[in-house]
């Protein structure tokens, strides 16, 4: 158990809705990352978030947006969905800011899109 | 953050040792090396980092040639359960840049 908690863990839904994907960081840990994982594409960064900030961008849609909250948990929201956007969506935390060294990842919310 | 090549896959047996080399001709002075393990349908788990020469822990060794470029995740005595995936990243997250995961290597461990 990495301390890291993901929900929900299995999502279906259809295109064109809107989903929130939810993550709790290890107890004192300030960073969240986000990582989009399908079969074709490999494990994606998406977005990284310190103490409520936005500190890194990745491939990140303009249909998906983020956002940390006071209480350092974290809020994935994916909208117009569409097939391809099914995949498994790993949320990960840290310290601090920069990475020197391991990243918590939970176990993943897995979003099928029909 | 430095490019790193792997191998797409590597097969092994039961009891054998594995060893996985990565590539990273661009590393910078100030950046680690990391490997992570992930089982299928989870996520990735941290299994050791290293600067310099070599690492080990209860998993895995890590070794580092002197002018840095590549680095070799050493398994011992692999089992069943070591089949997963590897990947080896290099790098500090600095703001504003990314942190990548490649492809990693996909090890299969057979009896």
């Amino acid at each position: 158990d990495s301390g890291v908690t993901q929900t929900p863990k299995h999502l279906i839904t259809a295109t064109g809705q809107r989903v929130t994907l939810r993550c709790s960081p290890r107890s004192g840990d300030l960073s969240v990352y986000w990582y989009q994982q399908s079969l074709d594409q490999g494990l994606q960064f998406l977005i990284q978030y310190y103490n409520g900030e936005e500190r890194a961008k990745g491939n990140i849609l303009e249909r998906f947006s983020a956002q940390q909250f006071p209480d350092l948990h974290s809020e994935l929201n994916l909208s117009s969905l569409e097939l391809g956007d099914s995949a498994l969506y790993f949320c990960a935390s840290s310290p601090d800011s920069k990475y020197t060294g391991e990243l918590f990842f939970g176990e993943g919310s897995r979003l099928t899109v029909l | 953050l430095a490019k790193t090549t792997q191998p797409i896959s590597m097969d092994s047996y039961e009891g054998q040792e594995v060893n996985i080399t990565c590539s990273h001709n661009n590393i910078a002075t100030n950046d680690y090396i990391t490997w992570y393990q992930q089982f299928p349908s989870q996520g990735p788990r941290f299994i050791i980092q290293g600067y310099k020469t070599k690492v080990t822990n209860e998993v895995a060794s890590l070794f580092i040639p002197a002018d840095r470029k590549s680095s070799t995740l050493s398994l011992p005595r692999v089992s069943l359960s070591d089949t997963a995936v590897y990947y080896c990243l290099v790098g500090l997250n600095q703001a504003g840049t990314a942190l990548i995961f490649g492809k990693g290597t996909t090890l299969s461990v057979s009896s």
